[in-house]
């Protein structure tokens, strides 16, 4: 399973567009790689998925370099109610692996008024 | 579809007792996990099923069973718990979807072991 490392904590200003960037160097040919948003005393809740180039649905887009060693999550015009922590997974998600993979510690992001 | 849903929200335990995290889901998601996370930390993977019958253990498995009779329910049994499980329980689905494969949680369980 790859890992990834992300950035601990980010600020923003609301309206401000938030890029985090998660770093996966040793990432297989099979990995797909995932994001989820936690607000505090909740589960985590899926964001996006992607393989390579760029993914775009209604809450965020990911851009996926060709080399696929790092992914960057843009939250565009940030509110304060995208306060919450952010973890990027990377791993092999056919055949249902995506129990398997592995959540590190994430990002915090705090958005400001 | 209620989703993912865990019983019971809260719960303190004294060191030796035994207790059973519930979880059930209606989406008739083959996959099924529990995490444990710790303040400030990720989620950790306990145990994981890819369906009825069948389970396997995941990064920190130690003082944990669990079953999976139905496709509908996995719980989470604790033998004898210990201070060191203090933490919030997620339980989780998921199921192969076109190739993009999500995982839904439930809202969590806190667990006190005093």
């Amino acid at each position: 399973l790859a890992k990834t490392t992300q950035p601990i904590s980010m600020d923003s200003y609301e309206g401000q567009e938030v890029n985090i960037t998660c770093s996966h160097n040793n990432i297989a040919t099979n990995d797909y790689i995932t994001w989820y948003q936690q607000f505090p005393s909740q589960g985590p809740r899926f964001i996006i998925q992607g393989y390579k180039t760029k993914v775009t649905n209604e809450v965020a887009s990911l851009f996926i370099p060709a080399d696929r060693k790092s992914s960057t999550l843009s939250l565009p015009r940030v509110s304060l109610s995208d306060t919450a922590v952010y973890y990027c997974l990377v791993g092999d998600i056919l055949g249902g692996a995506t129990n398997k993979l592995i959540f590190g510690t994430g990002t915090l992001l705090a958005v400001q008024p | 579809n209620a989703g993912v849903t865990q019983t019971p929200k809260f719960q303190v335990l004294k060191t030796g007792q035994s207790m059973t995290l519930q979880c059930a889901q209606d989406m008739n998601h083959e996959y099924m996990s529990w995490y444990r996370q710790d303040p400030g930390m990720g989620l950790r993977l306990i145990h994981y099923s890819v369906g009825a019958g069948i389970t396997d253990q995941g990064e920190v498995p130690n003082g944990y069973n669990v079953s999976r009779s139905t496709t509908e329910d996995f719980p989470l049994r604790l033998l004898s718990a210990a201070p060191s499980q203090t933490s919030v329980y997620f339980c989780a689905s998921s199921t192969p979807s076109g190739g993009v494969e999500t995982q839904y949680f439930g809202p969590g369980t806190r667990l006190l072991v005093l």
